[in-house]
């Protein structure tokens, strides 16, 4: 079965320290890979997506994510964290619609970072 | 262009009533799915439909769960005889007709459900 997995729980970590928040998945076929952030009590956005061309995808806020076909990994990174980017963040993948009727998401554990100051 | 629309935003049960969840997706959006949230995870597709179809219903839990989206009017996920397990946060999600550019979705702010 398709599976994402996000390999840790928690990430604690201080203010101005750089982050990765790691994301794996399960198949290597046709695959378009997101990243989105939950803060408390609010629905998803949308972080950052890798449809094609460049594996290195950034957001507008300094995260960026890398696309690794070989490991089939899509980990999230940012060089200095802030403490209003602690919230969940959720990787998730979309298979190509010959795999996946109607593109639905799959989603990962969730990560949850908190920055301290 | 108001985002995904869900509503109540909070929405307290007593076991065995029924509960029913409203989206209505952006303007221009023909594709609405549902998932859900329990505590402590994360999220796991429900349903996906069009206009008056269930295109995947894969995630819908075999009793006591439905979906519709009807052509005028929201999306709306019922639950019958709701338990304690069912407490959780559902997320309903919208997007335009499937295109090679139209990868991501944008999704409500979700309703809480608790089953007291």
């Amino acid at each position: 079965a398709q599976s994402v997995t996000q390999l840790d729980s928690q990430v604690p970590v201080f203010e101005e320290a750089p982050v990765e928040l790691r994301c794996n998945y399960s198949s290597s076929v046709s695959v378009y890979l997101f990243w989105y952030v939950q803060y408390p009590n609010q629905g998803l956005q949308l972080l950052l997506k890798y449809l094609s061309g460049s594996t290195l995808v950034k957001s507008i806020n300094g995260f960026e994510a890398e696309f690794n076909k070989s490991q089939t990994s899509f980990h999230l990174r940012k060089p200095s964290v802030h403490i209003s980017d602690t919230a969940e963040y959720f990787c998730a993948v979309r298979y190509s619609m010959i795999y996946n009727q109607g593109g639905k998401l799959i989603f990962g554990q969730g990560t949850e970072l908190s920055v301290k100051p | 262009n108001a985002g995904v629309m869900q509503n109540p935003r909070h929405l307290v049960r007593r076991r065995g009533q029924e509960a029913r969840l409203r989206c209505s997706p952006m303007k221009g959006h023909s594709h609405v799915y549902w998932y859900r949230q329990l505590p402590e995870e994360g999220l796991k597709f429900m349903v996906y439909l069009q206009k008056e179809n269930i295109i995947d219903e894969s995630g819908m839990p075999k009793e006591r769960f439905s979906a519709e989206f009807p052509k005028e009017g929201p999306s709306i996920l019922r639950i019958q005889q709701v338990v304690r397990g069912d407490s959780a946060a559902y997320f309903c999600a919208s997007s335009p007709p499937w295109t090679l550019e139209n990868y991501g979705y944008t999704f409500g702010s979700g309703t809480r459900l608790t089953v007291v």
